[in-house]
């Protein structure tokens, strides 16, 4: 089967970096993306990893290890605007397209 | 330029009637996706349009569930005979299909709730 692994919620305070992690298990991997969705909103792509190693885009990084099958997404410098459900989803790659696999989510709580 | 559309926003409905809902992706986007999502959950893959034609069906819950697409454009999701399970957000993307690794662009969803 497939599936990826998140926590279910994290709080944290504005200012302050968080992690949030993900590990997965798919047949056939060929990168991990995340996407973020505030509530009722669409979910909006943040960043892509196909590589080891870290990737960073502002104030948002994401990181991928494939020996160990996790990969985690860093937000730093927190604002409340970041307070929002983050997804991982895996892209099998051996089914011809982006037949993207999600995690069930993190949801993310910013307090002042 | 405009986003990818889905309408209706909302749609209410009563258990073992058929509903409709729409796609509108980001024009000159050659893939399209379905998606389900649950309460508190991930989004489920439905179906995947290249073009006209949906290589990948693999998703559809139960022979309720069809989907088209025509004119490479807009999509239709149909549920015929809801019931109380098919309650969720469904969610359309697209995406340009040059690379395996293309964003996808979301829309707005459509939270179906059958009574």
């Amino acid at each position: 089967g497939q599936s990826l692994e998140q926590p279910s919620e994290v709080t944290a305070v504005e200012g302050a970096i968080v992690q949030i992690n993900c590990t997965y298990q798919t047949s056939g991997f060929y990168g991990l993306s995340w996407y973020q969705q505030h509530d009722g909103g669409a979910p909006t792509f943040l960043s892509y990893n196909a590589l080891d190693g870290l990737e960073e885009t502002g104030r948002f990084s994401s990181f991928l290890s494939r020996s160990d099958s996790y990969g985690y997404l860093l937000l730093q410098e927190l604002q409340m605007k970041d307070s929002a459900s983050y997804f991982c989803a895996a892209l099998p790659g051996n089914t011809g397209f982006q037949k993207l696999v999600f995690g069930t989510g993190t949801r993310l709580l910013v307090s002042p | 330029g405009a986003g990818v559309s889905q309408s209706p926003s909302n749609k209410v409905t009563e258990k073992g009637k058929d509903v409709e809902l729409r796609c509108d992706p980001i024009s000159g986007h050659t893939a399209l996706y379905w998606y389900r999502q649950s309460l508190g959950q991930g989004l489920e893959f439905l179906i995947y349009f290249q073009g006209n034609s949906a290589p990948d069906k693999s998703g559809l819950p139960s022979d309720r569930f069809s989907a088209e697409r025509t004119g490479g454009s807009v999509s239709t999701l149909t549920i015929q005979r809801t019931q109380q399970e098919d309650s969720a957000v469904y969610l359309c993307a697209s995406s340009l299909e040059r690379h395996l690794t293309d964003t996808q662009y979301f829309g707005p969803g459509t939270r179906l709730t059958v009574l």
